[in-house]
């Protein structure tokens, strides 16, 4: 159970703003909220994490819902290269060793 | 960011016989690896938790006669696919944690490119 949920595959065209939604509403104090993506016959890449707080680094945004029980990853300017399928994955701070959970994540289709 | 590494990318095996994946920790040292396979069109799927220094456990539906994990040190990991069959054929990916930096930075998971297992 990968206790978040996500649309199945959305697009975007080449150089615009990308916004993928995540539901994780019964999230718990202690969970971080991961982004991971795929790109075809590849394993999965970090992209980004956060607890609270929005955060920033050079791949993408995340922004996190005052209640925590959603998240949205922001690509700011879309490449094609930036085609993969993106997960939104639950981590809990304190379980160290951790596995993560992947649900089937959003394809993200970029359009030139 | 850490490296994980994994050998083969690519396999081809016979059926029937034994393929051995490698999964290297290169710059960090990994107490638990994780084992996931990925058939096609499908999300990543755990097989089995690998720990250094003791015996792996399996996730429920996973034969670990079948799936052989070795944690001998804490940069290796190895899955070996014990005579394998046609259906055994997928995408397997291992992931080394990373680590827990401090008490308000979770372990983060670095993952392995993937094997391709081709079973004929």
């Amino acid at each position: 159970d990968a206790k978040t949920t996500q649309p199945n595959s959305m697009e975007s065209n080449e150089e615009e703003p990308v916004h993928l939604p995540c539901n994780h509403s019964t999230i718990s104090g202690t969970d971080y909220i991961h982004w991971y993506r795929q790109l075809p016959s590849q394993g999965p890449e970090y992209v980004i994490h956060g607890l609270t707080s929005n955060v920033n680094n050079r791949m993408a945004s995340l922004a996190i819902a005052e209640d925590r029980k959603s998240s949205t990853l922001i690509l700011h300017r879309a490449t094609l290269r930036d085609a993969a399928v993106y997960y939104c994955i639950r981590g809990d701070r304190d379980n160290y060793g951790q596995n993560f959970v992947f649900g089937p994540g959003t394809r993200l289709s970029v359009l030139p | 960011g850490a490296v994980v590494s994994q050998h083969p990318s690519r396999v081809i095996c016979k059926s029937g016989t034994s393929v051995k994946i490698e999964c290297r920790s290169l710059d960090f040292q990994a107490t638990t690896m994780f084992w996931y396979r990925q058939f096609p069109k499908q999300s990543l799927m755990l097989m089995a938790t690998s720990n250094e220094g003791s015996k792996a456990t399996y996730e429920q539906g996973v034969e670990k006669d079948k799936f052989l994990i070795n944690h001998a040190s804490l940069t290796l990991s190895t899955l070996t696919v014990t005579s394998a069959h046609p259906e055994d054929s997928s995408f397997y990916i291992c992931s080394a944690e990373g680590g827990q930096i401090s008490w308000y930075r979770p372990a983060e998971a670095f993952f392995g490119q993937g094997t391709r297992l081709t079973v004929v």
